[in-house]
């Protein structure tokens, strides 16, 4: 079991909006960053939030992010076919002195 | 654009050391930044497995600690992973990454698929 959890899946229709959650604890996502990446299917993980709501040069503002108190958000807006991938949230656990990541969610866009 | 390429033998032996090397383009190891590496089980999760600083500081996952030694080479921009007394369960994906202070990773390689198997 991972110490973030999210769900294993979500879908969504074309153009709709979608949200990812990741809960925690208060000695990991309670008092510390949290990032999300996006898997497509065969490549690297990819960055698309850090520090809980910031975006890096190059993501669309179609994907935001969210913190509160121990859990977090990632939102998708505008879904598109090419955003079916598995999506990660992480952050690091204070308490294990590690950095830690969720079990993953795909995302299906129907 | 920061690249990073991973690289080492796919194929390691039960007890053995699990060996990787990554090469960094487009910034200096030893102008900040940590680099750390990350693993992915065959259809499973991420898992941090350590990160290090150019200065040597280095910190890793408690679950792997004992095992686990990632070191830098400046004059060659690259930093290593070993991973000692392998078994099956190390079989997996190894990615190398550039991190952050916040604990991201920005940047990251393709990935080192290596098998643990006799």
């Amino acid at each position: 079991q991972s110490v973030l959890t999210q769900p294993p899946s979500v879908s969504a229709a074309p153009g709709q909006k979608v949200t990812i959650s990741c809960s925690g604890s208060s000695s990991n996502i309670g008092n510390n960053y949290v990032s999300w990446y996006q898997q497509l299917p065969g490549t690297a993980p990819k960055l698309l939030i850090y520090e809980n709501n910031r975006r890096p040069s190059g993501i669309p503002d179609r994907f935001s992010g969210s913190k509160s108190g121990t859990s977090a958000t990632l939102g998708i807006t505008g879904l598109q076919t090419g955003d079916e991938a598995d999506y990660y949230c992480g952050t690091w656990d204070s308490s294990l002195g590690a950095v830690v990541f969720g079990g993953g969610t795909k995302l299906t866009v129907l | 654009q920061v690249q990073l390429q991973e690289s080492g033998p796919g194929l390691v032996k039960p007890s053995e050391t699990l060996s990787l090397t990554c090469a960094v383009s487009g910034y200096s190891i030893s102008s900040g930044f940590y680099w750390g590496w990350i693993r992915q089980s065959p259809g499973k999760g991420l898992e941090w497995i350590g990160s290090f600083y150019h200065s040597g500081y280095t910190y890793y996952n408690p679950s792997l600690k004992s095992r686990v030694t990632i070191s830098g080479d400046t004059s060659k921009n690259q930093f290593s992973l070993k991973l000692s007394s392998v078994t099956a369960t190390d079989t997996a994906l190894y990615y190398c990454a550039r991190a952050t202070r916040s604990d991201h990773f920005d940047f990251w390689g393709q990935g080192s698929l290596v098998t643990v198997s006799s």
